[in-house]
């Protein structure tokens, strides 16, 4: 199984800012088959980017995601309000899916 | 528009069996891939199983916790797709998230809103 470790685990940052949120693979991700989903209080998740890099369907261009093997990284170039939430990655290379454990994006 | 409605959660004792069911519209059930998801209070997302369409044909998968007690099954008559637990434990206490992928892919395009599921005596 593939284990997905995310950090920071909480990151504090205002509005305008950029914010950098790291997951890494306990082994390479087949395919970079790698997606990130933010989950704001009280709501059910919402895909942002499948592919490690595609974003989903009305996701704003502030969000991108990068990286490749082990490493990947979800980036929000501009925090908007509404961003302030739990951000989850997901591997879908190997078998069982895995999530990592969330980061949180709070206000500072 | 695609639209996930789950229903069938509640209060129920340990050892007790339950099924949730996800009702989808907006796109053609029958080719989908369906996956159910849990979110433990407080916790992270984890990923139970998935159902691919009778088209693609091949296994369910399911995560490794929850094999033997856990049933994923589809009816694309009724356009619905279902969860059965048996010999729930307190560790299944969780909000049960039906997902739709849009493709034959492992990410979830579509979450519906969940449902709850509370195991207490």
């Amino acid at each position: 199984e593939i284990v997905l470790t995310q950090s920071p685990g909480t990151l504090s940052l205002s509005p305008g800012e950029r914010g950098t949120l790291s997951c890494r693979a306990s082994q390479s991700v087949s395919s970079n088959y790698l997606a990130w989903y933010q989950q704001r209080p009280g709501q059910a998740p919402r895909l942002l980017i499948h592919g490690t890099s595609t974003r989903a369907t009305g996701i704003p261009d502030r969000f991108s995601g990068s990286g490749s093997g082990t490493d990947f990284t979800l980036t929000i170039s501009r925090l908007e309000p509404e961003d302030f939430a739990m951000y989850y990655c997901q591997q879908y290379g190997g078998s069982p899916w895995t999530f990592g454990q969330g980061t949180k994006v709070e206000i500072k | 528009e695609v639209q996930l409605m789950e229903s069938g959660g509640g209060l129920v004792k340990p050892g007790g069996s339950l099924t949730l069911s996800c009702a989808a519209s907006g796109f053609r059930f029958s080719d989908a891939w369906m996956s159910w998801v849990r979110q433990a209070p407080g916790k992270g997302l984890e990923w139970i199983g998935r159902l691919k369409s009778k088209v693609s044909g091949g296994p369910i998968d399911y995560a490794a916790p929850v094999k033997g007690r856990f049933t994923i099954s589809r009816d694309d008559s009724k356009n619905t797709l279902y969860l059965v637990i048996n010999s729930l434990i307190i560790e299944d206490t969780a909000v049960y998230y039906c997902t739709w992928h849009l493709t034959v892919s492992g990410y979830m395009d579509v979450w519906g809103k969940g449902t709850t599921v509370t195991v207490s005596s």
